[in-house]
């Protein structure tokens, strides 16, 4: 059963635009919420992450936005560059568990 | 700091063919992890170690071995090598595992496995 549904699998967006990834849980014993980001032949590295004390986090141009009542978050990237075409991967994680990730998203910024 | 580095880079493997994937971290981590990325798959944990000497089942760990015998390595090993193990496999490593700000996975380059 997987736990982290992220959708959509992939996007495409025009440079400037904004992109939106999101993501929904059922335990609702996660928190810690981690966006990670892939570029192509790269390992993932941590991008932004999220607790649910907070509704919101931005960083940049990188804001998470978090819906506790409705066990979802998303990634919103303003003003899309083409260096922002990876791969994004969102995950969860309870008290000293592991990561469980979703199955990814790939994003694609054209000039 | 190299931060994690795994090797080789790539492989091809025969059907029953056996190897090891070295992992190793300079960043003096407790927690290493072995994932497998798959198309649309996203990333599946094989096994994870909490420390030296300690390792544990993740979420896909039939047919892989696992290994800690330093702090700083962290070897995977397949046996009997199948087609189904074609993938990428990553290594990572965090200070701690958690809800704190040290949680943040490390991640290596990836070893592209293909099994003929």
């Amino acid at each position: 059963q997987q736990q982290v549904k992220q959708s959509p699998q992939s996007l495409i967006v025009q440079k400037g635009g904004i992109s939106i990834i999101n993501c929904a849980y059922e335990n609702t014993a996660f928190d810690y919420f981690p966006w990670y980001q892939q570029f192509p032949g790269k390992g993932p590295a941590l991008l932004i992450a999220i607790r649910p004390d907070v509704s919101e986090k931005k960083e940049g141009r990188f804001t998470i936005s978090f819906n506790k009542s409705a066990k979802q978050f998303s990634l919103h990237i303003m003003d899309s560059q083409p260096g922002d075409s990876a791969t994004y991967f969102c995950a969860a994680s309870m008290g000293y568990s592991t990561l469980t990730f979703g199955k990814g998203t790939m994003l694609l910024v054209s000039p | 700091n190299a931060g994690v580095t795994q090797t080789p880079k790539f492989r091809v493997l025969k059907t029953g063919q056996s190897m090891t994937l070295l992992c190793a971290q300079d960043m003096n981590h407790e927690y290493m992890y072995w994932y497998r990325q798959d198309p649309g798959m996203g990333l599946r944990l094989i096994h994870y170690s909490v420390g030296e000497g300690t390792t544990a089942k993740g979420e896909v760990p039939d047919g892989y071995n696992v290994s800690r015998l330093k702090k700083q390595n962290f070897l995977l090993g397949l046996e009997s090598a199948a087609p189904s193990q074609t993938s990428v496999y990553f290594c990572a490593s965090s200070y701690s595992m958690g809800t704190g700000a040290t949680e943040t996975q490390y991640f290596g380059p990836g070893t592209r496995l293909l099994v003929l």
